[in-house]
This record gives structure tokens, sequence and C-alpha cells, in this order.
């Protein structure tokens, strides 16, 4: 079965704090997206990644495969890093499944 | 480059009606993703669409059909609309061009069924 867990559900951190999201899910994937969804509903790609670690400016995304978890790390956190972050592991069959986020809220 | 575009943005459609939402891909992408996000289910995948062809499905009655025409751009329609089809509905293109193929995602449309 195709399910994904991540955590925390809710977080709140004051500027400057360095802040970690994790995700796991049950079965081998081909690769895994972390998006950003801010109020209002638009939804940004910050990574896709199969394997490794990937950064740009302040974000880090890690993933291990054999360990079936990723983590996206936010450093210096801002205000305007509030948002909600998701996690969708690309699983056989192509599909995405996605889970039910974390919401971010950063406090100056 | 013109980024995933999706209209309308906005839809109130009463139960029983019918809608057609409408995706317009990056220039180049070929593959279109549809989604629907409500606050109880969280983002669910409907279907994919690459080449014309829906090549995947996720888990929704066949009242949700789409289409993909020869220009990328693919359509969703909801037949015989019900109160829980009230959700925010996004599209997302890719290159598919092998490899990890990056998802790029559109502004979404909310639908509201009174």
């Amino acid at each position: 079965k195709n399910e994904v867990e991540q955590s925390p559900q809710n977080l709140t951190a004051q500027e400057g704090e360095f802040i970690t999201i994790n995700c796991s899910y049950s079965v081998g994937i081909s690769a895994l997206h972390w998006l950003q969804q801010h109020p209002g509903g638009g939804i940004v790609s910050l990574f896709m990644l199969s394997s490794g670690k990937k950064k740009h400016g302040r974000l880090i995304a890690t993933i291990n495969i054999q360990e079936k978890h990723s983590s996206l790390h936010i450093t210096a956190s801002h205000p305007r890093d509030s948002a909600v972050y998701i996690c969708a592991p690309r699983f056989p069959g192509n599909q995405f499944y996605f889970g039910t986020g974390t919401s971010l809220t950063v406090i100056p | 480059k013109a980024g995933v575009t999706q209209t309308p943005r906005y839809l109130i459609k009463t139960r029983g009606q019918q809608v057609t939402l409408s995706c317009s891909p990056i220039s180049g992408h070929r593959s279109v993703s549809w989604y629907q996000q409500t606050p109880g289910q969280g983002l669910q995948f409907l279907f994919e669409y690459f080449s014309e062809t829906q090549r995947n499905k996720g888990n929704f009655p066949g009242r949700f059909s789409g289409r993909q025409f020869s220009n990328s751009r693919s359509e969703m329609n909801v037949s015989t609309l019900e109160l829980g089809d009230s959700a925010l509905y996004l599209c997302a293109s890719s290159a598919d061009r092998g490899g990890i193929n990056e998802q790029y995602f559109g502004p979404g449309t909310r639908l509201t069924v009174t």
C-alpha cells in the first residue's frame, strides 16, 4: 500500500531557526517532490530528487532511498518561509502520492 | 517562458451540473497531470495525460474525465456535480524526456458546488 507520512503537522519557529521537516514512505519510489503551498493555493516545486542531497539557497533536501525517508531543511528561517510544505513521492505506477503537509509559521 | 495556466480561476456550479476546466502547460511540456485538493483529503492524483493519451488514473469515479489535445493543452470534466466535488483543482506539467521530470504547477481552479 502506498503511504506517506509527514512530520510534524504544524511547526512554529522563531526567525533565524533551523527547521527540519520529515517525510517517510512505505515502498520503493523513483523520485520525490518537495512542494511549497502559500495561502491562496499556489504550489511551487522546491525540489525533485531521486538520491542524495540538493541545495537551493537556504533550502536543503535529502533523501535516503534505502531508509525510505526524506527531509527538507530550512536554514536561517524567515517569516516569508511561512507556508505549507508537502512531500510527494512517486510510487511504482508513476503516480505521485502526497503527504498531509507541514504548516510552518515563522515568527519575526 | 510562460508558466502553467489554468482557466477559469474560480467557478461556482450547482449540484447536478457539469463543469470543464482547462490547463495550458509550459511550452514544450508533453505531460499534464490533474490533482484535486480538499481540506479533508488533501492532494489527490486524478489522472495524467501524455501525447493525448491517458497514462495514469487515480481512484476517482467515472464522473471525472479528461483529455489532452495535440498542442498538449488539457481539459478535465466533471459531470453530475456533487457537493463533495468542491475543491481546488490543480494541473501540473512536465517535460517528460526521461529522468525524474519535475512537475510545474498551475495556480489552480477553485470550484464551489452549491
